[in-house]
């Protein structure tokens, strides 16, 4: 089944050691989409790609980085963790821009920072 | 930022019953989409009633949209216990891709 995986599902890095999660997506989707969603709130948009363009949210901390090597994959990047860093976080797709697209989750990435 | 706030936060009831649950949203929207994340896991698409629209079903879901209002509701009949989880509505604005999302109503359904 086409579908977004995440990788690792489960993620502990220590105060201030670099941390890389993955997303790949088999949908062959123009979008890809990086949010934050911390317990029992909305989800938060940080960037997404449009192809291979980028568009980080204005207020998304610079801590945060995102890399799309290809169509079917995209990174995020959280150079130094804090403890507020601590989160799900979800990668979507969408096929293209238009709005009316629904977006496609992966099962998403619990992070901890300890 | 948050454009959707659901109601209520939380929703606790029998399996057979009927749920709903309401968003209300503040600027004008091209269409309004409805999500459900079970604990732990990432969102999954329910249902999308565009702007021009004031009422969709699918399943045993039925949407249903006040765009005077700037409200939209969801109601799930004949509730099973599969169906706890937490829903969340998401706007998306005209000429923007972007979905905006709310905090969600969390349904715990007692078998």
């Amino acid at each position: 089944d086409a579908m977004v995986i995440q990788n690792p599902r489960y993620q502990v890095t220590q105060f201030g050691k670099p941390v890389t999660l993955s997303c790949s997506q088999t949908l062959n989707h123009n979008v890809m989409y990086w949010y934050q969603q911390k317990s029992s709130q909305a989800p938060k948009l940080l960037f997404h790609y449009y192809d291979k363009d980028f568009n980080n949210e204005a207020d998304t901390p610079d801590n945060f980085q995102s890399r799309r090597p290809n169509t079917s994959f995209c990174f995020l990047d959280i150079r130094s963790p804090g403890l507020g860093d601590a989160a799900m976080y979800l990668c979507a797709t969408s096929r293209d821009w238009d709005s009316i697209n629904e977006q496609f989750f992966g099962p998403g990435t619990r992070l901890t920072v300890l | 930022s948050q454009q959707g706030e659901e109601d209520p936060q939380a929703l606790s009831i029998q399996e057979g019953e009927n749920a709903t649950m309401n968003c209300s949203y503040k600027t004008s929207i091209n269409n309004l989409q409805w999500y459900r994340q079970n604990s732990g896991r990432g969102l999954v698409h329910l249902i999308l009633i565009r702007s021009n629209e004031r009422e969709k079903h699918s399943g045993r879901l039925r949407v249903t949209l006040d765009t005077s209002k700037k409200s939209s509701s969801l109601l799930i009949t004949a509730s099973r216990a599969a169906d706890t989880a937490s829903y969340f509505c998401a706007t998306a604005r005209s000429n923007d891709y972007k979905l905006s999302f709310g905090a969600g109503t969390t349904v715990t359904v007692r078998a």
